[in-house]
């Protein structure tokens, strides 16, 4: 059982470059989220899923993307890289028979804009 | 606006201490209150959590303290161990069905338990 999968753990991007950033869940969650973490800031929720099809924005949503074709993947999509999103991004998961609060995270995708 | 603070930003104790974090919350909406613990190189995962009904929770060696007319709220880690040393973050989070994976965070606490 795999969890919380995301790729790439590691990537450097070039101002104005764009990238997607890969979630999937095995857990069969309805809920899925990307958090970014910065240092002092701890996480802040960017966008979240409450299932296929739906979306919604979060705390700092501003030049990010999301879609939600399955119930397993949740990709993150950044269309014009800034270097005020260099960041630790991490995607969570969470189901309806849970407490609200009770995230399973993924181990994180390390970015870094030049 | 940062809706969770949490205090102090980095603790250092001794191997069999008491350590303790604090965190207040703005919201009187928030209905559940978890703690995470992130080790380097890791995504955080809960540790131990809380509702608003109940003043204290004890699982093993970490404690919640929990205090609704003040808002606040904190985690007591006795018996502290070096393998206690992480990042941990205090959590706020609503009821119903629109909070799930929605998670107002404080800003972390570096805790090094030295042997």
């Amino acid at each position: 059982n795999a969890g919380v999968t995301q790729t790439p753990k590691f990537q450097v991007l070039k101002t104005g470059q764009s990238m997607t950033l890969q979630c999937a869940q095995d857990m069969n969650h309805e809920y899925m989220s990307w958090y970014r973490q910065d240092p002092g800031m701890g996480l802040r929720l960017i966008h979240y899923s409450v299932g296929a099809g739906i979306t919604d924005q979060g705390e700092v949503p501003n030049g990010y993307n999301v879609s939600r074709s399955t119930t397993e993947d949740f990709p993150l999509r950044l269309l014009s890289a800034a270097p005020s999103q260099t960041s630790v991004y991490f995607c969570a998961s969470s189901w309806q028979g849970a407490n609200t609060g009770e995230l399973f995270f993924g181990e994180g995708s390390r970015l870094t804009v030049l | 606006q940062q809706q969770v603070k949490q205090s102090p930003q980095s603790l250092i104790v001794q191997k069999g201490g008491i350590s303790i974090i604090n965190c207040a919350y703005e919201n009187t909406a928030f209905d559940y209150f978890p703690w995470y613990q992130q080790f380097p190189g890791k995504g955080p995962a809960l540790l131990i959590a809380i509702r608003p009904d109940v003043s204290e929770k004890k699982e093993g060696r970490f404690t919640i303290s929990f205090n609704k007319s003040a808002k606040q709220f904190s985690l007591h880690i006795m018996d502290s161990q070096p393998g206690d040393s992480a990042t941990y973050f205090c959590a706020a989070s609503g009821a119903g069905g629109t909070s799930y994976g929605k998670l107002t965070f404080g800003q972390g606490t570096i805790l090094t338990v030295h042997p």
